[in-house]
């Protein structure tokens, strides 16, 4: 079945500080990949998203690669802020078109940006 | 724009008791989805629904009931709670899924303890 690994965390980085989350996958086909991002105390939001090989989702200054050949959607951000502490979860959806848009997650990575 | 909207917002339980989480959207999305999230273990799908009175299992749907007799209410059941059933659950909706990269739009959780 499909299933997605992150890096484990926590991640506790110094504001201004290079970010990368590793996040890779295991489906048949090409899915759609997702980052989520919860902060403390609310639901999960959109972050970014790729729906093919070598696409590049980006937002907030974040951003993800789609590569097929190493399976893998790392998030990266060239200088964090405090306020992007929070929780990132790497997602893919079927590729199947079949499976209703349910979402496979990975355990989500904590992050903490100090000052 | 509410969105997706649960409630209640917390919540404690006894052993053997029994409950309704709620969920409504006004987007008029026909799909559905109930999520719990256990620390370091990501998102599990516990039911989904794809339109009004069509629901199917997730992966943990034991122990739980949904039914969806609008397209705006989707509710959740625990019956009999167990401690095992402590967790932070989601629900979310989205207009079109699979490949066509749509994401989620998520409420902002439910958390229930079971004592």
């Amino acid at each position: 079945g499909n299933s997605v690994t992150q890096m484990e965390g926590p991640v506790t980085l110094s504001e201004e500080a290079f970010l990368t989350i590793n996040c890779t996958y295991t489906a048949t086909g090409y899915p759609s990949l997702f980052w989520y991002v919860q902060y403390p105390g609310e639901g999960l939001q959109l972050l970014l998203k790729a729906t093919k090989a070598d696409d590049k989702g980006s937002n907030k200054g974040f951003e993800a690669t789609y590569r097929k050949e190493t399976t893998s959607f790392h998030l990266e951000k060239g200088s964090v802020q405090v306020s992007d502490s929070a929780v990132y979860f790497c997602a893919l959806s079927d590729p199947l078109g079949t499976s209703y848009g349910k979402l496979t997650f990975g355990q989500g990575t904590i992050l903490t940006v100090h000052p | 724009n509410a969105g997706v909207t649960q409630t209640p917002k917390f919540r404690i339980l006894k052993i053997g008791q029994s409950m309704t989480l709620q969920c409504a959207q006004d987007m008029n999305h026909n799909y559905m989805y109930w999520y719990r999230q256990d620390p370091g273990m990501g998102l599990k799908l516990i039911y989904y629904s794809v339109g009004a009175g069509i629901t199917d299992k997730g992966e943990v749907p034991n122990g739980y009931n949904v039914s969806r007799s609008t397209t705006e209410d989707f509710p959740l059941r625990l019956e009999l709670a167990a401690p095992s059933q402590t967790s932070v659950y989601f629900c979310a909706s989205s207009y079109f899924p699979g490949q066509g990269g749509y994401g989620y739009t998520f409420g902002s959780g439910t958390r229930l303890t079971v004592v």
